[in-house]
This record gives C-alpha cells, sequence and structure tokens, in this order.
C-alpha cells in the first residue's frame, strides 16, 4: 500500500510565502504521479487547487502555484490571506490508483 | 454550472449492503470517469473507485476491493457505488467527483457534498 506523506501543520504570516510537500513511499515523485492538491475548510467540502503537478483550475488563486521539489509534489503559497487558512491535502496516482496524503493544517498567523 | 448530488447513504448493520448514488448535472456526462471519495469526519480523505467514462473500466482502493462496485447509468446521468460486507470501517462521508480532464490520471475536480453512511449495529 503506497503511503503519501505531508506534513502535519505549517504556520505562515499573512502576505508571506510557505511550501507544502508531499511524499511517496514509493520514492521520487515525478510527473508521473499527476499530483492534485485539494483545499478543505472546516466544515466544507474540498475544493480543488491545482492538478497533474502544476496545472491551476480557473477558480484557483493566483497566489497558489504547483511544483516538483526535492523528490515530492509541492505547493506553493506566496502572499498568503487569512482565508487560505484550511487543510490541504494532497493526492497521488499511482499503480492505475489514487492515493492521499494525510492533510496540512496551514495556519496564518 | 455542474452539480452533483449523492443519495442513499445511511445507517446499516455491519456485514450489510447499500447502494449509493450520485446524479450529475451541468456537464455532458458520458464525457467524463467518474470517482468516488471517503471521508470519516474530522480525518483525512481516501479514494475509494473510480469508473470510465463509458463504464468499461473500473478500479478500486485496496481496502474496498471486491466489496465494492461501481458502476455508471450514462441515460440517467448517474453514478452508482455498490457496497457490500460493509464494516464499521467504512463509516464514512461518501462523496462522488467528476474527474478533471479527459486523462485517466488526471483524479477529479468537481465534488458532491457528500452522503454519510454509518456502519453500526
Amino acid at each position: 500500500q503506497t503511503v503519501v506523506t505531508q506534513e502535519p501543520s505549517l504556520t505562515v504570516s499573512p502576505g508571506g510565502t510557505v511550501t507544502l510537500t508531499c511524499a511517496s513511499s514509493t520514492g521520487t515523485v515525478t510527473s508521473v504521479y499527476y499530483a492534485n492538491w485539494f483545499q478543505q475548510k472546516p466544515g466544507q467540502t474540498p475544493r480543488a487547487l491545482i492538478y497533474s503537478t502544476t496545472y491551476k483550475h480557473s477558480w484557483t488563486p493566483a497566489r497558489f502555484s504547483g511544483s516538483l521539489l526535492g523528490g515530492k509534489a509541492a505547493l506553493t503559497l506566496s502572499g498568503a490571506q487569512p482565508e487560505d487558512e484550511a487543510e490541504y491535502y494532497c493526492l497521488l496516482y499511482y499503480d492505475d490508483a489514487w492515493f492521499f496524503g494525510g492533510g496540512t493544517k496551514l495556519t496564518v498567523l | 454550472q455542474v452539480h452533483l448530488v449523492e443519495s442513499g447513504g445511511g445507517v446499516v448493520q455491519p456485514g450489510g449492503s447499500l447502494r449509493l448514488s450520485c446524479a450529475a448535472s451541468g456537464f455532458t456526462f458520458s464525457a467524463y470517469g467518474m470517482h468516488w471519495v471517503r471521508q470519516v469526519p474530522g480525518k483525512g480523505l481516501e479514494w475509494v473507485a473510480v469508473v470510465s467514462d463509458d463504464g468499461w473500466h473500473t478500479q478500486y482502493g485496496d481496502p474496498v476491493k471486491g466489496r465494492f462496485s461501481i458502476s455508471r447509468d450514462n441515460s440517467k446521468n448517474t453514478v452508482y457505488l455498490e457496497m457490500n460486507r460493509l464494516t464499521p470501517e467504512d463509516t464514512a462521508l461518501y462523496h462522488c467527483a467528476k474527474r478533471t480532464t479527459g486523462r485517466w490520471q488526471d483524479a477529479f475536480d468537481i465534488w458532491g457534498q457528500g452522503t454519510m453512511v454509518t456502519v453500526s449495529s
């Protein structure tokens, strides 16, 4: 069973920059893992932010970007806003199945 | 506007069965694969199953393989999740989700609000 690992929690100052990462127990994350990122606020359904590693949805704020970094998938938030405080989940595709990370609780403080 | 509405959740005893439905609107349903994803309230997300746009190809997460079956009816714009031999570990909010693009690997973008399944005696 593939295990996907994210930072349990991170804190960023308003206006600051933070990078969330997503690692796979199968090894280096590359483009063929088609990494996705989702944002979930309390009591809400998850909202898709990034697909296929770097692509934004039409509703994704420009301050979010996806990349590969040091063998992991990464989500960078540049210019954090108070409304960005949420849980963030990555999702990786591997061996014809999809695997979520445990989530990163991002605090904007 | 894309809209997904799940139904069919409820309370079921261990070992029982349940059939979830997801009615889709606002997009060309037959052109997109569909997924089911679940979440225990207050916990993380778990991918459950996927069905291709034409219904011929399916795949399942290990925890549900052999017990759950995903299918679709493109004439009714509906995707289903048949769940058998349910255990308390299957208790969760079940969401259906629309695949992002025409590419199999591209996961999902739009989610429904979910339907709650509780497995308890």
